[in-house]
């Protein structure tokens, strides 16, 4: 099946400082990438859609200044959490979808724990 | 968002079938019904989706109801490696997923 891999696994940061977490497909390319978040016990909450050379659109109440995203090539996707504070501290997870899904099949990373101090 | 209703929690024995339910009322024609399963502090695992016709694969099957309104997921033998949040979602637009809060499955040996 495919690969989605993240890094880093775990990270964690002082308040105020940004953190880049990236997100990889291994063996295919993927037109679109979406972040969630999860907090404990939650469930998962669709951030954002990235489409490969486009800006990302983001969910409501999502804030994009905060939480930018690049999708620079077909492989790779980064979300960079800029000055982070300790309420940013959460689960972070990224799929993607393949050039050659006829159907909306998502493949899920690993996920990446941010902790903020 | 569409929204899928699963109870939150269900437990089975080792090597019993389980079947998960999940309502999907406002689901429209073309909406493919997926099913993700997650372990603590791991991202989503694919296992199965359907759109009118019952499905199987290696996981599981999927059974999906003559109006689409609701769809059952069964595992035909449970192991304790399937103790997990199952999570039946409902596709929306622009090919999101919005999860549910999802149904803990507990198996016992």
């Amino acid at each position: 099946g495919a690969v989605v891999s993240q890094h880093p696994s775990r990270v964690i940061c002082k308040s105020g400082t940004s953190v880049k977490i990236e997100c990889r497909s291994l063996d295919f390319q993927a037109t679109t990438m979406f972040w969630y978040r999860q907090f404990p016990k939650q469930s998962l909450m669709l951030m954002a859609t990235s489409n490969e050379g486009s800006k990302a659109t983001y969910e409501q109440g999502v804030e994009k200044d905060k939480f930018l995203i690049n999708h620079a090539s077909l492989t790779l996707s980064t979300l960079t959490v800029t000055s982070a504070h300790p309420e940013d501290s959460s689960f972070y997870i990224c799929s993607a979808r393949s050039v050659h899904s006829s159907y909306n099949e998502q493949f899920f990373g690993p996920g990446t724990r941010l902790t903020v101090l | 968002d569409a929204k899928t209703t699963q109870p939150n929690s269900m437990e089975s024995n080792e090597e019993e079938p389980v079947h998960l339910p999940c309502n999907h009322s406002t689901i429209s024609g073309t909406d493919y019904i997926h099913w993700y399963r997650q372990l603590p502090s791991q991202g989503p695992e694919y296992v199965i989706h359907g759109l009118t016709s019952n499905v199987n694969n290696r996981m599981a099957s999927l059974a999906i109801a003559e109006d689409r309104k609701s769809s059952t997921l069964i595992l035909h033998r449970a192991t304790l490696r399937d103790a997990a949040v199952y999570y039946c979602i409902q596709e929306t637009s622009g090919s999101r997923l919005t999860f549910g809060e999802g149904t803990q499955l507990t198996v016992n040996p």
